[in-house]
Parts: C-alpha cells; structure tokens; sequence
C-alpha cells in the first residue's frame, strides 16, 4: 500500500491548460515536499508546506497543504511545454525526522 | 560546486560482483539520505546518516546491503552480490537537518 497517493499519474494536456495534480494520505505529515524531476536527474525541490491551510505560490504554481496535513495539491496555471516533467509530492512523518515518503509521481506532458 | 555529488552515473555490474555508490553531501551539509528508484515505482526511502551513523536504515534490505558515512570522505552506499533487481536508480540527498533537501544526479546501476 502506498502511504502517499498521488494522481493522476500521468496528464496530457495542450499549452495554455490549466491542470491540478493531488497528493492525499490518511496519515499526517509535519510537512509536505512537492519535487520536480528531469529525466536522468534528481528531482529538485520546488517547495516546502508545514502549516495546515497553508498556501504557496510560485510563479504559475500555487501549492496547498490540506488543513489536517493530510494531503496537498499543486496547480499550474495556463501551462506551459517548459512545465513538462514528473512532479513528485513527498512527506514526513511526525517523529520521523529525515525519511520522506514519496507518491508515485505525476507524469505530466504539455503540448505546444 | 556546490551541489550533492554522485558517482558514478551510471554503473554495470555482473551478476555477483560488488557495486559501491559514493555521495559526497552539500558543503556545510552532515546529514545524508540514501533513495531507490525502481522502474515505474517512486523513490523508496533505504537508509539516514549522520556523520559515522547510522540513524535509520529502516528501508535498508536485510542483506547484501550496507551504507556508511565516515568522519572523512563521501558516504558510500555498498551492495554486494548484486543481482539483476538490484538494477535501479540509486539517489543520495543531504541536509543541514532543517527538512531541506537536495538531491544528486543519481547513479544508474546496471546488473547484466
């Protein structure tokens, strides 16, 4: 069983679409990750969310951590091909310090 | 150079030999994590370290696998007798400790 759910797992959509990938667990994270990964990289870390409700925006990402800390959600406005790529939402647990958890990854292609 | 460093990209290995995985953390960084990537899966927690400890290797196969993180040098991820699911993506991240993580590039390891 996958502690953290994420979906969908793969997105197909045309420039200028917007779109929302979720993170959902039945567990509470004292924080949530959301990760960007290239092919043949490590992913890279885009935000952090530690207080439930909390909302992040970067640039034409806008993260949200739910307000039990149970799940998160990103959402891309008008994307872009550059947006191309696997975005991977990863927690950690309370006194659990150092071990994330990570969803399976979203897949996520923008077509011009 | 001041990202999280991995060698060697990409590795192959025959059937029963050794593969050892070296990371060398962040500058200032003293906490290093070891992931899985399997095909079509996400990054599996393996092993936390702490310069000369180990903190928690909870997600560590029972055999074959070993991880250290000496007072001097890189932190060396060492599988031995690999066989052919060991083949993965092997990623290393470092922190100061404060939840922020970078991660290397990964080493390819090849079983054949």
């Amino acid at each position: 069983t996958q502690l953290l759910e994420q979906s969908p797992q793969f997105l197909s959509i045309q420039e200028g679409e917007n779109l929302t990938v979720y993170c959902n667990s039945s567990s509470v994270f004292s924080s949530l990750q959301w990760y960007r990964q290239e092919p043949g990289e490590g992913p890279v870390l885009l935000v952090t969310v530690v207080t439930g409700g909390e909302v992040k925006k970067l640039k034409r990402l806008t993260f949200q951590f739910g307000d039990a800390r149970k799940d998160s959600s990103l959402h891309i406005t008008a994307a872009q091909p550059g947006d191309t790529g696997l975005y991977l939402c990863a927690g950690v647990r309370d006194n659990q310090g150092g071990k994330l958890i990570f969803g399976q990854g979203t897949e996520l292609s923008v077509k011009p | 150079n001041a990202g999280v460093m991995q060698n060697p990209r990409h590795l192959v290995r025959r059937r029963g030999q050794e593969a050892r995985l070296r990371c060398s953390p962040m500058k200032g960084h003293s906490h290093v994590y070891w992931y899985r990537q399997l095909p079509e899966e996400g990054l599996k927690f393996m092993v936390y370290l702490q310069k000369e400890n180990i903190i928690d290797e909870s997600g560590m196969p029972k055999e074959r696998f070993s991880a250290e993180f000496p007072k001097e040098g890189p932190s060396i991820l060492r599988i031995q007798q690999v066989v052919r699911g060991d083949s993965a993506a092997y990623f290393c991240a470092s922190s100061q400790g404060t939840g922020d993580y970078t991660f290397g590039s990964g080493t390819r390891l090849t079983v054949v």
